[in-house]
């Protein structure tokens, strides 16, 4: 089955240092979202990306679609303390079903 | 106004007991999910309905149910509970299937199997 390999597994990071995680796949997929997961509550999207090669920011969130489709990347910059979390990335290929990497756990250091 | 609501939040049980976890959107999406995350984070599909209609039933016992009275609702019902069903239990919802359009997720039912 399709599967999501989401790196690196955990990162800690000091106050203002920037944090990319990616996530790559043999198989090649149309949709890649990444989303954020705080404590006691569900994930919340951050970033959809719908095209090869589409480079999308929000805030200090940048994502990029791989133009291979088969992987992506977040990076963070400047973090602060509220960035800590658990990220995701999932993707959906054709008509199967979305799924998602095993998550990257963040911590900040103020 | 929250989106995506479940109830409980909380679920605590003894082995073979049935239970059940209600959720609802109020975001007018068409296609509702319910993903099981584990004690490693890892978050996987358990089921997906399109306008009532179950699309997706992964390889999950059956003694998990899903209903769907209509397409706000989707509900989980389970039965003779077993310790490894422990775990955070999520609803979703989308407004499209294919292409995917972005899951909105509940807050997540925690359920705890003694």
């Amino acid at each position: 089955g399709q599967q999501l390999n989401q790196s690196p597994q955990s990162m800690f990071i000091q106050e203002g240092e920037d944090v990319s995680m990616n996530c790559t796949s043999s198989s090649i997929f149309n949709t890649w979202l990444w989303y954020k997961q705080d404590p006691g509550e569900g994930p919340v999207l951050l970033i959809a990306l719908y095209k090869a090669g589409e480079l999308t920011s929000n805030g200090r969130l940048t994502a990029q679609f791989g133009i291979t489709r088969k992987d992506s990347f977040l990076n963070i910059s400047a973090s602060i303390p509220s960035d800590v979390g658990i990220y995701f990335c999932a993707a959906q290929g054709g008509s199967e079903k979305l799924v998602f990497g095993k998550g990257m756990k963040l911590t900040v250091n103020p | 106004d929250t989106a995506v609501s479940q109830t409980p939040k909380y679920l605590v049980t003894q082995m073979g007991n049935d239970k059940s976890i209600k959720c609802e959107q109020n975001l007018g999406h068409d296609t509702m999910y319910w993903y099981k995350q584990d004690s490693k984070k890892f978050l996987k599909i358990m089921f997906s309905y399109n306008n009532k209609e179950l699309i997706i039933n992964e390889t999950v016992p059956n003694r998990f149910s899903p209903k769907s009275p209509d397409k706000a609702h989707l509900n989980l019902h389970i039965n003779s509970l077993e310790l490894g069903d422990s775990a955070v239990y999520f609803c979703a919802s989308s407004q499209v299937y294919v292409p995917i359009s972005p899951l909105h997720f509940g807050n997540g039912t925690r359920l705890t199997v003694t």
